[in-house]
């Protein structure tokens, strides 16, 4: 399968524990993305890299929320001290420059705080 | 404040009619949008884009219709199938002080009826 992946698929924390989320993007893309999704709503845009650099990060965004992406190829989320808040789907997209905008999305990591 | 947003939350079609979604934006600076489709516990699909610079573009069975007077973005889906079921998103590319990023509407359910 060549497509985006990540893991793990769910994850159940309780609250105040810190969580990492992987995602390993298309091979060939650049550009990696990470969103937030609750039930009935639309993603929500974390942020944003390309290659290695973080170069958009959501004003919304907590500090407890940090992303890597270390050698330009897969990327962590890591979200500290967990709130039932933080309770989502957690989206990764990687998409080709040279393509424009065009985003693959993986099938998500659901995280619920408990 | 500005958001893109969605006129029907939900829609039912007969299978082979034709079907329109809607999405209404307020910010007149987006340069570019994107429809996606969204099943049931599987991330986003891309279906089509548009940069403001056309009004109309074409894909297979879909069509995406831009009115940048009316800030009014519509997907058409000709012949619609079973498979088409799914939650729909528009998003819009904003860029602003903080930086650039996508920001998603809250969807509408397509449900094709037999």
């Amino acid at each position: 399968d060549t497509g985006v992946s990540q893991n793990p698929r769910h994850k159940i924390t309780k609250r105040g524990q810190n969580v990492t989320f992987r995602c390993d993007p298309i091979s060939e893309h650049n550009r990696l993305y990470w969103y937030r999704q609750t039930l009935g709503q639309g993603p929500e845009f974390l942020t944003y890299f390309q290659n290695e650099a973080q170069l958009e990060k959501s004003r919304l965004l907590s500090d407890r929320f940090s992303a890597e992406r270390p050698k330009g190829s897969f990327s962590t989320l890591e979200i500290q001290r967990t709130e039932q808040g933080d309770s989502a789907m957690y989206l990764c997209a990687s998409s080709l420059e040279v393509r424009g905008y065009e985003q693959y999305f993986g099938p998500g990591t659901r995280l619920t705080v408990t | 404040g500005e958001s893109v947003g969605l006129h029907l939350p939900t829609l039912s079609v007969q299978e082979g009619d034709n079907s329109i979604i809607n999405c209404a934006y307020s910010n007149s600076a987006s340069d570019y949008f994107i429809w996606y489709k969204q099943e049931s516990g599987k991330g986003p699909q891309f279906i089509i884009d548009i940069r403001s610079n056309m009004d109309k573009r074409q894909g297979q069975r879909v069509t995406v219709l831009l009115n940048k007077t009316v800030k009014h973005l519509s997907l058409q889906i000709a012949a619609t199938q079973p498979g088409d079921s799914a939650v729909y998103f528009c998003a819009e590319k904003r860029e602003d002080n903080y930086g650039q990023n996508f920001v998603f509407g809250p969807g509408t359910r397509l449900s094709v009826l037999p």
